[in-house]
């Protein structure tokens, strides 16, 4: 069964502080893994990726996926109040009906002033 | 166009009510989702609708039931549902190619509250 887990599931921390989420997979017909920040609306795309040892990046926000670990980190460096959110992964996976996306349970942070 | 979008944004039901939630995307994408999203859980998948087939997941009741008038329309009707049917409900779309390396574009959302 496809699987992708979080962690750690809940994570408190100061502003200023540097954290790493974790997600780790185990799908059939990999292909792409994502990366959502979700607070009380919909989930909100952050990163996509594909390709192994890539580092993407989007101001204190960057993403690294390892295929060969089957799995990738989400780093939030200067942490600030307005990142406290669930942070969801989720691995695309090919199936028999096109494309779905399978998610983890998130990560909630919690940034304190 | 990027966007994706829902109506209504919120709806109240009693339980022997008939109502639709509506989902539009004008992107030409060929897969489009419902998800169900209960408080502080992640979203689970409900329905895929990729090229004219319809995939159903066996755990949704059938109280639930989705149409696809079009390629750029997905409807979910909802009848006699129950409280615990609560929930935020939400699309997505994305371009359903068979090569994968897709993104999901996620609409706003329905919130749904069961009477």
């Amino acid at each position: 069964e496809d699987k992708v887990v979080q962690s750690p599931l809940s994570l408190v921390v100061h502003e200023g502080d540097t954290v790493t989420l974790n997600c780790s997979y185990e799908v059939t017909n990999f292909r792409s893994l994502l990366w959502y920040k979700q607070e009380k609306k919909a989930p909100t795309f952050l990163f996509m990726l594909t390709s192994s040892g890539i580092e993407k990046k989007s101001g204190r926000l960057s993403s690294i996926l390892d295929k060969k670990e089957l799995s990738s980190i989400l780093n939030i460096t200067a942490t600030q109040t307005g990142d406290s959110a669930i942070y969801l992964c989720a691995v695309e996976a090919v199936g028999q009906a096109g494309t779905a996306l399978i998610f983890g349970k998130g990560t909630t942070l919690s940034v304190s002033s | 166009d990027t966007e994706v979008t829902q109506t209504p944004k919120h709806l109240v039901m009693g339980m022997t009510n008939k109502k639709s939630l509506k989902c539009e995307q004008h992107m030409g994408h060929r897969a489009m989702y419902w998800y169900k999203q209960k408080a502080k859980k992640p979203p689970e998948l409900m329905f895929v609708y990729s090229y004219e087939k319809l995939s159903i997941n066996e755990s949704v009741p059938s109280r639930f039931s989705p149409e696809c008038p079009n390629s750029s329309l997905l409807n979910l009707h909802l009848h006699a549902l129950q409280p615990e049917d609560s929930a935020l409900y939400l699309c997505a779309s994305s371009q359903g190619g068979l090569a994968g390396g897709e993104t999901q574009y996620f609409g706003p959302g329905t919130r749904l509250l069961v009477l």
